[in-house]
């Protein structure tokens, strides 16, 4: 079967850093993807790695390794407003769907 | 702006008593896409679109059907909604459905299905 595994619930402080894991296994891999999606509100895109390596935007950085099928969601400088789920995804062939991890909830606290 | 409307936000339904969801698309992406998300769980992929082509999940229920008359409008049909039907549900679309740079799912803001 295909499975993304993330920790349920993280909680940190404002100001800090977090990280967020994915571990996926999956019969293809054409890419990772990470959405943000508040209590009630839609998903919205937050970064994308098809390679190895960092990608940062702003206070969010993505990391891949293809060869660990492993990939962590980076958020900086944490702000009250950061306190969402974040779901990994993962694009694993040609048909244009993605298939999402559990997501973790994330509790920034002042 | 571009964006993804769903309508209505909230829907209540009786049990049994078929129900239409509409999503549409200011976008003009080729790709649409319906999506169930049940409390605290990540989206489950129903069916999507690339332009008129349509592609059913293996698990999706008979009970869902889904229509795309153009390119901006997508309908999700229940037949027949049971309590369990009860959920949050998505509609995105992307440019091309690869995924990549550029080309991520843009959600709307999601049609919450009361089955009373």
């Amino acid at each position: 079967g295909q499975s993304l595994e993330q920790p349920s619930e993280v909680t940190a402080v404002e100001g800090a850093i977090v990280q967020m894991n994915c571990t996926y296994q999956t019969s293809g891999f054409y890419g990772l993807s990470w959405y943000q999606q508040h209590d009630g509100g839609a998903p919205t895109f937050l970064s994308y790695n098809a390679l190895d390596g960092l990608e940062e935007t702003g206070r969010f950085s993505s990391f891949l390794s293809r060869s660990d099928s492993y990939g962590y969601l980076l958020l900086q400088e944490l702000q009250m407003k950061d306190s969402a789920s974040y779901f990994c995804a993962v694009g694993t062939d040609s048909s244009y769907k993605l298939i999402f991890g559990s997501g973790t909830r994330l509790l920034v606290r002042p | 702006d571009a964006m993804v409307i769903q309508n209505p936000r909230y829907q209540v339904t009786q049990f049994g008593k078929p129900v239409t969801l509409s999503c549409s698309q200011t976008l003009n992406h080729n790709v649409m896409y319906w999506y169930q998300q049940k409390s605290s769980q990540a989206p489950k992929l129903l069916f999507h679109y690339y332009d008129k082509d349509f592609n059913n999940e293996a698990d999706t229920p008979d009970n869902f059907q889904s229509r795309r008359p153009n390119t901006s409008f997508c309908f999700l049909d229940i037949r027949s909604p049971g309590l369990g039907d009860a959920a949050m549900y998505l509609c995105a679309t992307s440019r091309d459905g690869t995924a990549g740079p550029g080309d991520e799912q843009f959600f709307g803001p999601g049609t919450r299905l009361t089955v009373l």
